[in-house]
């Protein structure tokens, strides 16, 4: 596709309900990141794969958030027994497989799901 | 802990004027810094990347720099317009692979 796309765009779920997150990466990108962006913050990383291996989930707030990324394309972010301070945009973003070293590839970020827990 | 701060937090002008974003960061031991636009309710855009032994990056007008000793970056634009509206980021890869850390950015308006 032309860039990374997210889906839902947006996700109302009552405390306590579990979610799932998805995101399409530009096809082809090897890495694909996710974010966490509360309001008024800048994003915080959540975890990085590389193909399907997720190299770093350093990120994850809790027990409770799980990313896959079984066929290294589309990638999902779960959230089981939402909580109120889960509520904030959720970002995806690859990078270009051709340089050699991802952290000199500039991101392509998705426009996002924002998450509100009632 | 890395931490990367953006100065001011906001900012108005008007159409027209330069102006220059500043960001600050504690770890020198960088790879890279990167430039980020977010329009609202939108993703972020990438606009200008510094790897580590780079000292600026240009881009029509703008024109990124920076200063590793001193911790520091700035985002000039020159001759603003209303178009440049948005919030601006500043991000620097880390010690760790994927690791790419964010200012809280400057929400910037420039007045037609």
């Amino acid at each position: 596709g032309a860039g990374v796309s997210q889906s839902p765009r947006y996700k109302v779920a009552k405390r306590g309900q579990d979610v799932a997150l998805r995101c399409d990466p530009i096809s082809g990108h090897v890495s694909l990141f996710w974010y966490q962006q509360a309001l008024g913050q800048g994003p915080e990383f959540l975890t990085y794969f590389q193909n399907e291996a997720q190299l770093d989930k350093s990120g994850l707030p809790s027990d409770r958030f799980f990313a896959e990324r079984p066929e290294g394309s589309v990638s999902t972010l779960k959230i089981q027994r939402t909580q109120q301070e889960d509520s904030a945009v959720y970002l995806c973003a690859s990078s270009n497989p051709m340089d050699r070293s991802s952290y000199n590839s500039p991101l392509h970020f998705g426009n996002g799901t924002r998450l509100t827990v009632t | 802990k890395q931490e990367v701060t953006q100065i001011p937090a906001a900012l108005s002008v008007p159409e027209g004027e330069n102006l220059v974003l500043n960001c600050s960061f504690t770890d020198s031991a960088i790879y890279n810094l990167q430039w980020f636009r977010q329009d609202p309710g939108k993703g972020l855009t990438s606009l200008l990347l510094i790897q580590s032994s780079q000292r600026e990056q240009t881009s029509g007008r703008l024109n990124a720099s920076l200063d590793k000793s001193s911790g520091r970056s700035t985002l000039y634009i020159a001759a603003s317009q209303p178009g440049d509206s948005a919030t601006y980021l500043c991000a620097f890869y880390g010690g760790s692979q994927g690791n790419l850390i964010f200012g809280k950015g400057t929400k910037l308006s420039v007045k037609p």
